[in-house]
């Protein structure tokens, strides 16, 4: 099925630095989703977009919708250990074309302290 | 109680066998959703119910799957002549209303389904 241009794969960091990975589609979303996955465990919400171009903070978390509606990033800003885990980018198109989420295929988070 | 539960956590089954997987969505959502994810993947649309009917069944992906939500609480995603490639790990998640622009879906812990 369809997934979400997700990038990078994986990223090993230093405790302490600023970490951003983005998501791209070939189609519009209406909402973008920033979700977190630790293991044995389903994925947790970090964030939600609903407008094009919204910038939103949740803590040191920064996320942004693209203008296009194709894309979004997630930054997160000085890095700590429990900020390892899997993150995952999804996109909803919402009220006329369902609620199903779409999701990308994951960066893994390594925080080395 | 206060998040989605899934049971079984773990579940190891035969090739050509039949499983049932349940999910218990949070008290009061109406919208339930089943996704599938492949180790190393993010989770994959299966179905979503908006009460007791399938609001949206395009991901299931052929007829030895099945789900029901008689009650539009409680659901059972029902594999049929299971195959080592159903292997994956099974999510459920439920949301307050679905269609709206604010509809959080949250998820359980997923089951563990493991066809040998």
């Amino acid at each position: 099925g369809q997934q979400l241009n997700q990038s990078p794969q994986s990223m090993f960091i230093q405790e302490g630095e600023d970490v951003s990975m983005n998501c791209t589609s070939s189609s519009i979303f209406n909402t973008w989703l920033w979700y977190k996955q630790d293991p044995g465990e389903g994925p947790v919400l970090l964030i939600a977009l609903y407008k094009a171009g919204e910038l939103t903070s949740n803590g040191r978390l920064t996320a942004q919708f693209g203008i296009t509606r194709k894309d979004s990033f997630l930054n997160i800003s000085a890095s700590i250990p429990s900020d390892v885990g899997i993150y995952f980018c999804a996109g909803q198109r919402g009220e006329t074309s369902g609620s199903r989420l779409t999701f990308g295929e994951g960066t893994q988070l390594t925080v080395n302290p | 109680g206060a998040g989605v539960s899934q049971t079984p956590s773990n579940k190891v089954t035969e090739k050509g066998k039949y499983v049932e997987l349940r999910c218990d969505p949070i008290s009061g959502h109406t919208a339930l959703y089943w996704y599938r994810q492949s180790l190393g993947q993010g989770p994959e649309f299966l179905i979503y119910f908006q009460g007791t009917g399938a609001a949206d069944d395009s991901g299931l992906p052929n007829d030895r799957f099945f789900a029901v939500r008689p009650e539009g609480s409680v659901s059972t995603l029902k594999i049929q002549r299971t195959e080592r490639g159903d292997s994956a790990v099974y999510l459920c998640a439920s949301s307050f209303l679905a269609g709206t622009s604010t509809d959080t879906q949250y998820f359980g812990p997923g089951t563990r389904l493991t066809v040998l």
